[in-house]
């Protein structure tokens, strides 16, 4: 099956640019989406298509998708953006084509 | 605004049956796929079943295959979840979410608030 990894935690102090990850084999070939989930919230879309913005999303979420590595960046962190983040991707030629990292979780130091 | 609401979680038995619903609103019901996920207490997201617009085309993760089935009524907004033979690691918050298009695929645009479901003896 295809999986996507994220590290577990990330950590960044308010105001600093956090650098969340999402590694798999070729992942650069795929659209990559993230997903921001609070504590004891739903999850919301934060980015689509690696590096849209829905509306609403503020223009410090963004994204980047190549090699093995997809990135969402969160500049000038705040303490509200402390959440679980997930990246998915959608892949068509599997029978499983939904797939979502396992997600990362960012705490605002 | 678009609007999901699930419900139908419950305490059930292993080995038993339960039906989740998911209402919408605010949107084109029959202009859009429809998807399951859950997510384990403590644990990640995890996709479960998606049904297209027309019902016509579901796909089914490996972990509830055969156990679990997804349909739609286009006339009343709402989508459901049949779980039968349930297991105790069915126990989760199953959520309902809108996909981009009428196909399956890309994105999950809206999301429900999540019901709760535990299968405990």
């Amino acid at each position: 099956s295809y999986v996507l990894t994220q590290p577990p935690s990330v950590s960044v102090a308010p105001g600093k640019t956090a650098t969340l990850t999402c590694e798999s084999h070729n992942i650069g070939t795929k659209s990559v989406h993230w997903y921001q989930q609070r504590t004891g919230q739903a999850p919301a879309l934060v980015i689509r298509y690696d590096n849209g913005r829905p509306a609403g999303i503020p223009d410090r979420f963004s994204g980047s998708n190549s090699g093995n590595t997809a990135t969402l960046t969160i500049s000038r962190v705040e303490a509200g953006d402390e959440a679980d983040y997930y990246c998915q991707v959608w892949d068509s030629t599997r029978s499983q084509p939904w797939v979502f990292g396992g997600g990362t979780k960012l705490t605002v130091l | 605004e678009v609007q999901l609401l699930e419900s139908g979680g419950g305490r059930v038995q292993p080995g038993g049956s339960l039906r989740l619903s998911c209402v919408a609103s605010g949107f084109t019901f029959d202009d859009h796929a429809l998807t399951w996920v859950r997510q384990a207490p403590g644990q990640g997201l995890e996709w479960l079943s998606t049904i297209s617009a027309t019902g016509v085309s579901t796909y089914d993760a490996d972990s509830v295959k055969g156990r679990f089935t997804i349909s739609r009524d286009n006339f009343k907004n709402r989508i459901y979840l049949q779980m039968t033979n349930m297991r105790v690691d069915d126990t989760a918050i199953y959520y309902c979410a809108k996909d981009l298009g009428a196909a399956a695929g890309d994105y999950l645009e809206n999301w429900g608030q999540g019901t709760l479901v535990t299968v405990s003896s």
